[in-house]
């Protein structure tokens, strides 16, 4: 597709819930993103990903979070046992990598309600 | 210190003025900085990218980075309506170029 495509758009679990968050970045971009973005505040860095090599996963909060890309395209972020702390918008971002790899392409997002 | 830290604001301008967004950074070794814009209930959009020290201009905005004091700028020429949105400044964390640091946003709005 031409931009980043995130699915489901909007997702609302009851607390406990396990979840996951589907990310299809830019054809051929090799580095992919994921960031939190909670309400007034700018995005926070989770993790990411060089083709299907997890390269840096210090942002995600908790043992909770899981994200996979096993064959370089599509990511999934897995959220195991929702906590209520756990709404935001999760971003999606992809970018071509090397000296571009700062402009970063996010997607629409995905907004998770726990309840 | 905040890695980045912007006005909040809201910030807001006559359709026509200049729109000054102002953005500081504690890291004296970060090369690269980037602007985003926000739309409410949309994803950031990048609008610019400066790299070295100086301005650059692209169209009605223009970026000013200067190391030495650790601040990056943005301006908005001819201030429309359609720009009111939250700017987010962002630097890289380490070596990651895409690892970033995002300010909290300044929230403009262009009033015609």
């Amino acid at each position: 597709g031409a931009g980043v495509s995130q699915s489901p758009r909007y997702k609302v679990a009851k607390r406990g819930q396990d979840v996951a968050l589907r990310c299809d970045p830019i054809s051929g971009h090799v580095s992919l993103f994921w960031y939190q973005q909670a309400l007034g505040q700018g995005p926070e860095f989770l993790t990411y990903f060089q083709n299907e090599a997890q390269l840096d996963k210090s942002g995600l909060p908790s043992d909770r979070f899981f994200a996979e890309r096993p064959e370089g395209s599509v990511s999934t972020l897995k959220i195991q046992r929702t906590q209520q702390e756990d709404s935001a918008v999760y971003l999606c971002a992809s970018s071509l990598g090397g000296t571009a790899a700062g402009e970063l392409f996010f997607g629409e997002g995905s907004r998770l309600t726990v309840l | 210190q905040k890695e980045v830290e912007q006005n909040s604001g809201p910030l807001s301008v006559p359709e026509g003025a200049i729109a000054s967004l102002n953005c500081t950074y504690s890291d004296r070794g970060s090369q690269s900085f980037f602007w985003y814009r926000q739309y409410s209930g949309k994803s950031p959009e990048l609008i610019m990218s400066i790299y070295s020290n100086g301005d650059k201009e692209d169209g009605r905005f223009t970026a000013q980075l200067n190391k030495a004091s650790q601040y990056v700028s943005l301006l908005i020429r001819d201030s429309q309506p359609s720009d009111s949105a939250t700017y987010l400044c962002a630097v890289p964390r380490g070596s990651t170029l895409g690892r970033l640091y995002f300010g909290r946003g300044t929230q403009l709005t262009v009033w015609p």
